[in-house]
């Protein structure tokens, strides 16, 4: 099992649909959890962080699940503006200090 | 604030060639780290630094070297570049073991 994976997509969704990403992660002692969004040709940046008991930042809703090991990204009402590639971040508790371990990201493209 | 610098933008090299990456943050941040970025395969530690003085592999550190003299600065070294090294190079720093905060990259290319 790879450390992280995600669905690499394409997900193409109509302007104000909501889509969901999942993200699965293979150590169990992990625990610093992250989404980052990256534009095409750009530096990832830090979406939101995703904390034990889910947390919301407007039209973006984290959710984490330790039993099954993984996290989940919702987007809801979305936008042109969304369209990028959203990258899950997991650090790797427990091996090279400083270590956070990056999905290959999912892409998404909001059409109108 | 700039927050992450990286030097050069866009670099071409021949085989054989070295050259050096730098990048700066004026964040105070105690950690560093340099990645690299290829279709298909995501983002990969090449090294990754703790402090000023300390440096320490990651992923895929063949071929590259590290040094982090000043806290601000640190800087990445291809001693005899290699098509394979042909890549995307992001620059990040972060305070602790928390979300980085990334340089605008180096897109290098190894002739």
């Amino acid at each position: 099992r790879k450390e992280v994976e995600q669905d690499p997509g394409p997900f193409n969704v109509p302007e104000g649909a909501t889509v969901a990403f999942n993200c699965t992660y293979s150590n169990s002692a992990s625990q610093s959890f992250f989404w980052y969004r990256q534009d095409c040709r750009k530096e990832p940046k830090l979406l939101m962080s995703v904390y034990s008991s889910g947390n919301e930042d407007g039209r973006f809703t984290a959710q984490l699940n330790r039993a099954s090991q993984y996290i989940s990204l919702l987007i809801r009402d979305s936008k042109l503006s969304d369209s990028a590639t959203y990258l899950c971040v997991v650090n790797n508790y427990g091996g090279s200090q400083g270590n956070l371990i990056f999905g290959k990201g999912t892409k998404l493209s909001v059409k109108p | 604030n700039a927050g992450v610098t990286q030097t050069p933008k866009f670099r071409v090299l021949k085989t054989g060639q070295s050259m050096t990456l730098l990048c700066a943050q004026d964040m105070n941040h105690e950690y560093m780290y340099w990645y690299r970025q290829d279709p298909g395969m995501g983002l990969r530690l090449i090294h990754y630094s703790v402090g000023e003085g300390t440096t320490a592999k990651g992923e895929v550190p063949d071929g590259y070297n590290v040094s982090r003299l000043k806290k601000q600065n640190f800087l990445l070294g291809l001693e005899s570049a290699a098509p394979s090294q042909t890549s995307v190079y992001f620059c990040a720093s972060s305070p602790g073991e928390l979300a980085l905060h990334f340089g605008n990259g180096t897109r290098l290319t190894v002739t």
